[in-house]
């Protein structure tokens, strides 16, 4: 399979921000994207990368290099309900879709 | 909105039964998938399909089987249940294009006894 790799887990102050970086194999890459998932919920889609450069989606943002096979997302003014796993995945030509094992974010007052 | 429904919430079952999970999409989606769940593995990709009774393996097939008779449908087949099988499990769909994202259904939890 593709190896997907992010940190296991991150702690972060309320408004502060926090970057949760991911790398990716290349071969075959056709597109990332980020999900938040709530403890005991399914995945939501954030947002989608495919070209280089950031994409920003109010206080969310993800950006990629394809020639690095990186993309981080960053949380701008974090907020208690921000604690969720973020889930990396890249899609490939054969259109299916892998993920990485998840970041756990913790917000702390 | 995309409504991705699974059957169940909770199941168990026994060592040695057969088990269907079955996933229904409503948005005419070509793409559907199953994943597993696993505290500090993540999300792994068990089977896919990219049409009616077209399947691809995923990282983890093993013990598993997929049935896709109609587009809405996508069936995951436990042929003789495990304990080692005991999961989350997801199913997703997908549209076509390289931009669209999956959109899960809310989850078994499968307890094999």
């Amino acid at each position: 399979g593709q190896n997907i790799d992010q940190p296991t887990e991150m702690t972060a102050t309320e408004g502060a921000i926090v970057q949760i970086n991911c790398t990716y194999q290349t071969s075959g890459f056709n597109g990332l994207f980020w999900y938040q998932q709530h403890a005991g919920e399914a995945p939501t889609f954030l947002s989608y990368n495919v070209l280089d450069g950031l994409e920003e989606k109010g206080r969310f943002s993800s950006f990629l290099s394809r020639s690095k096979g990186y993309s981080y997302l960053l949380l701008k003014e974090l907020q208690m309900k921000d604690s969720a796993s973020y889930l990396c995945a890249s899609s490939y030509n054969n259109n299916d879709m892998r993920f990485g094992a998840g970041t756990r974010l913790t917000v702390k007052p | 909105d995309v409504k991705v429904t699974q059957s169940s919430r909770y199941l168990v079952k026994r060592t040695g039964e057969k088990v269907f999970l079955e996933c229904v999409q409503d948005m005419d989606h070509e793409n559907m998938f199953w994943y597993r769940q696993d505290p500090g593995l993540g999300l792994r990709l068990i089977y896919f399909s990219y049409d009616v009774k077209m399947k691809e393996k995923g990282d983890i097939p093993e013990g598993y089987s997929v049935s896709r008779e109609k587009k809405e449908r996508f069936s995951l087949i436990l042929e003789s249940a495990s304990t080692n099988q005991t999961s989350m499990y997801l199913c997703a769909s997908r549209g076509l294009g390289s931009n669209s994202p999956l959109h899960f259904g809310n989850g078994t939890r499968l307890t094999v006894t």
